[in-house]
């Protein structure tokens, strides 16, 4: 099966330029997560989804970062006015929501950005 | 809230020496969490290594144990004898019953030949 497809792989912009990440979960899973990794941390989670609707996304910060996943398949996370704190890589990860399977995520490649 | 800590890294140590990577969790708002052991290989992606989702049971997976310690919130990685192609990133992380699931900042694992 095919696995969580991200793009763009990386993304380099100035600070005040905005920038989308786009995320394809695994075919019938009903949740995703959006995770960010700064260099040489763990990742943190921004927001994430079942079907259509957010569960959390206390952790987004609202004011430059949004997230969408209108049908409840791809989704897409932007950040307006991006500031060099922002530098990490951007996680997709998805999951099927099951007790037994709780937590258990599959993860693309991700999407590097560097904010100058 | 939630948090997982684990050994700071980098870790290195020689081929078939044993190995044990810390956990400790502190699961405020859920009562009954799951853990996991994911595992970055150099130029992979992120994957899960081993799950435990009942306090007292033990995972395993390509060598690695844990056991899911409830009385010392606990999670320990171990290794009784570790390969040059085990030198990767892992992380510690828990899951509620909602899906949600924080992670730990990671910890480097280098095994020199």
């Amino acid at each position: 099966e095919a696995g969580v497809t991200q793009s763009p792989r990386y993304a380099v912009l100035q600070e005040g330029q905005a920038v989308s990440f786009w995320c394809d979960p695994i075919s019938g899973h009903d949740t995703l997560y959006w995770y960010q990794q700064p260099r040489d941390q763990g990742p943190q989670l921004l927001v994430y989804f079942r079907d259509e609707a957010v569960i959390d996304n206390s952790q987004l910060p609202s004011d430059r970062f949004s997230a969408v996943r209108p049908k409840g398949t791809n989704s897409t996370l932007k950040i307006q006015s991006a500031k060099q704190g922002d530098t990490a890589t951007y996680l997709c990860a998805s999951s099927f929501f099951r007790a037994s399977n709780t937590g258990q995520l599959y993860f693309g490649e991700g999407s590097k950005l560097t904010v100058l | 809230g939630d948090s997982v800590t684990q050994t700071e890294g980098p870790v290195t140590v020689s081929e078939s020496e044993s190995l044990i990577i810390n956990c400790t969790y502190s699961a405020t708002s859920i009562a009954y969490p799951n853990l996991f052991w994911y595992v970055r290989y150099p130029g992979e992606g992120l994957q899960l290594l081993l799950k435990v989702i009942t306090a007292g049971q033990k995972g395993s997976s390509r060598g690695f144990e844990a056991t899911y310690n409830k009385e010392t919130t606990s999670f320990h990685l171990q290794k009784a004898s570790v390969q040059e192609s085990d030198s990767a990133v892992y992380y510690c992380a828990l899951g509620s019953n909602t899906n949600k699931v924080v992670f730990g900042t990671g910890t480097r694992l280098q095994v020199l030949p």
